[in-house]
């Protein structure tokens, strides 16, 4: 089975903060995603990544940034954390050659701001 | 660019009732259409998917949707509910992006609770 692991499950922190937020897949896939969850919106695409070092913006990059060094590790890091980023973010990864698209996701980190 | 619509935000439904969720899609070529269910605290977990032929595709859990493309649909169902299937739905439409990376969309979601 696919797994894809989010370090933190809860995470609260301070207004000002910087903010990473860890993924880490086992499969070898090369494209991982980066979303956010709110009620009433759904999930909204952030970053992804189609391979190690190669990242493109989503529909909601602002205040945010990504990291990939290594192809099973995927990155979201809030600079600056302010409270309208407090969200479920949800990671998930892909392969490339898999055009048809089935995305496996992890469990989320709900993210406090304060 | 893609869109998903799910116009209902939350269904309630008896235990043992039947259950359809609505999907409206828009895209201009042929979609990957996929429905995905998220427990409460979980991630979200696949359920089923349509890429091509039978209209009528299966899913895990019992739940099975049907590809319309005169409607631009992609309905889920399941003919008799249980409680444990209280969660939200996702539906999402994949479509490739400017990179040649495949893409998901995904509507608003629909939350269902079961009364026993």
């Amino acid at each position: 089975d696919v797994k894809v692991t989010q370090s933190s499950r809860y995470l609260v922190k301070r207004t000002g903060e910087k903010v990473f937020l860890e993924c880490v897949q086992d499969m070898d896939h090369e494209n991982m995603f980066w979303y956010r969850q709110d009620p009433g919106l759904g999930l909204r695409l952030i970053y992804f990544s189609y391979d190690v070092k190669m990242k493109e913006k989503g529909d909601i990059p602002e205040g945010y940034s990504v990291s990939r060094e290594k192809k099973e590790r995927f990155s979201l890091i809030l600079e600056s954390a302010s409270t309208n980023q407090t969200s479920m973010y949800l990671c998930a990864s892909k392969r490339e050659e898999e055009s048809k698209n089935i995305q496996y996701f992890g469990a989320g980190t709900r993210l406090s701001v304060l | 660019a893609q869109s998903v619509t799910q116009p209902d935000i939350h269904i309630t439904v008896s235990e043992g009732a039947s259950l359809e969720l609505r999907c409206n899609y828009s895209y201009g070529a042929t979609p990957y259409l996929f429905w995905y269910v998220q427990s409460p605290g979980q991630g979200l977990q696949l359920l089923l998917k349509y890429f091509s032929g039978d209209t009528l595709v299966q899913g895990i859990k019992g739940f099975e949707a049907e590809f319309k493309r005169s409607q631009s649909s992609f309905n889920l169902r399941k003919p008799s509910v249980h409680w444990s299937d209280a969660a939200e739905y996702f539906c999402a439409v994949g479509a490739r992006s400017g990179a040649g990376s495949y893409q998901l969309t995904f509507g608003k979601g629909t939350k269902l609770s079961v009364i026993p």
